[in-house]
């Protein structure tokens, strides 16, 4: 059972444009949200991380949007460029001891044409 | 600082072998945690450890082991290879255990012929 609902799959977006990347999950219990962008041949990177009790954050060109009542959540990344190419992750934990384990949607393979 | 580092890189076994995969933390983190990583699942949690002790387990047959030594240095094993157990595994460290921040090595890339 996947616990964290990643869409779209794939997303090609020209430069400049603003992808979207969705996520929604079940488990109440989820206290972290993090963001991993994955290159061919390199492990997952942390990009951004939220927790529920604020609805927006934003680092540089990308900005993570929070529903709490919705269980969604959602990845923005502001003026794309080629090489924002890359595979994204949504992910969630119950937090505290359990940090480490983190419950992985299935990854959007974004391509940004030049 | 040099980051989170996996070996080997790539391992090409046969159905029925076992193998052993390592992991270097990033010096001065004292967890340790395993995912696999496939096309058709995605990323799955292993396990975790932290001070030599396994603190969390997914949902994985016992075929899958791991264990953590005192210099936090982690290896995880698989055993009676099959071919379901090709997939890129990925040792991520953090500096504690209820650290946010997970630093994922390169993984090494598993082929079970």
């Amino acid at each position: 059972q996947q616990q964290v609902k990643q869409s779209p799959q794939s997303l090609i977006v020209q430069k400049g444009g603003i992808p979207i990347i969705n996520c929604a999950y079940e488990n109440t219990a989820f206290d972290y949200f993090p963001w991993y962008q994955q290159f061919p041949g390199k492990g997952p990177a942390l990009l951004i991380a939220i927790r529920p009790d604020v609805s927006e954050k934003k680092e540089g060109r990308f900005t993570i949007s929070f529903n709490k009542s919705a269980k969604q959540f959602s990845l923005h990344i502001m003026d794309s460029q080629p090489g924002d190419s890359a595979t994204y992750f949504c992910a969630a934990s119950n937090g505290g001891s359990t940090l480490g384990r983190l419950y992985f949607g299935r990854g959007t393979q974004l391509t940004v044409w030049p | 600082k040099a980051g989170v580092t996996q070996t080997p890189r790539y391992l090409i076994k046969t159905r029925g072998q076992q193998v052993t995969l390592s992991c270097s933390p990033i010096s001065g983190h004292r967890s340790v945690s395993w995912y696999q990583q496939t096309p058709g699942q995605g990323l799955q949690f292993l396990f975790e450890y932290f001070s030599e002790t396994q603190r969390n387990k997914g949902n994985f047959p016992g075929r899958f082991s791991g264990r953590q030594f005192s210099n936090s240095r982690s290896e995880m094993n698989v055993s009676t290879l099959e071919l379901g157990d090709s997939a890129l595994y990925l040792c991520a460290s953090s500096l504690d255990l209820d650290t946010e921040k997970l630093f994922f090595g390169s993984g090494t890339q598993l082929s079970v012929l």
